[in-house]
């Protein structure tokens, strides 16, 4: 199956800083990717979809300025985390829909590893 | 709005026994997909099973298999022959179907923990 990988695994920042995760589409051309925010034994969020050359489509309640999403190629979208404090600390997950999945399985996405981001 | 349900937080069961974990859906779109994934402790999210609303066969994949109930809007996992290794986090989610800016956005349930025990 495709392969997404996420950069860094984990991340230690201080507060007031900023921090960027990058999401990789391996062996296919991610025209839309998913950015998701999971707390400890909950479920996953919704925070943005992400579609190369275009603006990012934020979920309600997300703030665009704290959570910069750019896609600027088919196989790169990055999510900043403009000024973070602690309450951003959280597991940080990417997706991507492969395009050239028809039929059947086209909703499949292929979930990156994740990164986890603590805030100091 | 589209909306998963998983009712149980967590399961227990004995290893090499079958074990149903349950999800109903809310939707009205007449086009959708159904997943289940397993999110083990490192976090990352592995794809187990996926059943398209017009399916009219229950989806299996290997130990896994999906009981569509479409009437009752459920979709629930079965894992047959459970392993110590099956003990993880499950996700049921749905994928909105075409059309609209919401095509392919996938709404999670709260999970349901799974623990095999020995």
């Amino acid at each position: 199956g495709a392969v997404v990988s996420q950069h860094p695994s984990r991340v230690i920042c201080k507060s007031g800083t900023s921090v960027k995760i990058e999401c990789r589409s391996l062996d296919f051309q991610a025209t839309t990717m998913f950015w998701y925010r999971q707390f400890p034994k909950k479920s996953l969020m919704l925070m943005a979809t992400s579609n190369e050359g275009s603006k990012a489509t934020y979920e309600q309640g997300v703030e665009k300025d704290k959570f910069l999403i750019n896609h600027a190629s088919l196989t790169l979208s990055t999510l900043t985390v403009t000024s973070a404090h602690p309450e951003d600390s959280s597991f940080y997950i990417c997706s991507a829909r492969d395009p050239r999945i028809a039929g059947d399985r086209t909703y499949e996405q292929y979930f990156g590893p994740g990164t986890r981001l603590t805030v100091t | 709005a589209q909306k998963i349900t998983q009712t149980q937080p967590g399961m227990f069961v004995q290893e090499k026994e079958a074990v149903t974990l349950d999800c109903t859906y809310d939707t009205s779109d007449p086009s959708y997909g159904l997943f289940w994934y397993k999110q083990p402790s490192s976090g990352e999210m592995i794809f187990l099973i996926y059943q398209g609303s017009y399916d009219q066969q229950n989806a299996t994949e290997g130990r896994y298999s999906l009981n569509f109930q479409k009437a009752r809007k459920s979709a629930n996992l079965v894992i047959s022959a459970s392993q110590l290794g099956d003990s993880a986090m499950y996700f049921c989610a749905m994928a909105r179907g075409a059309g609209g800016t919401s095509y392919g956005k996938l709404t999670f349930g709260q999970g349901t923990i799974l623990t095999v025990h020995p």
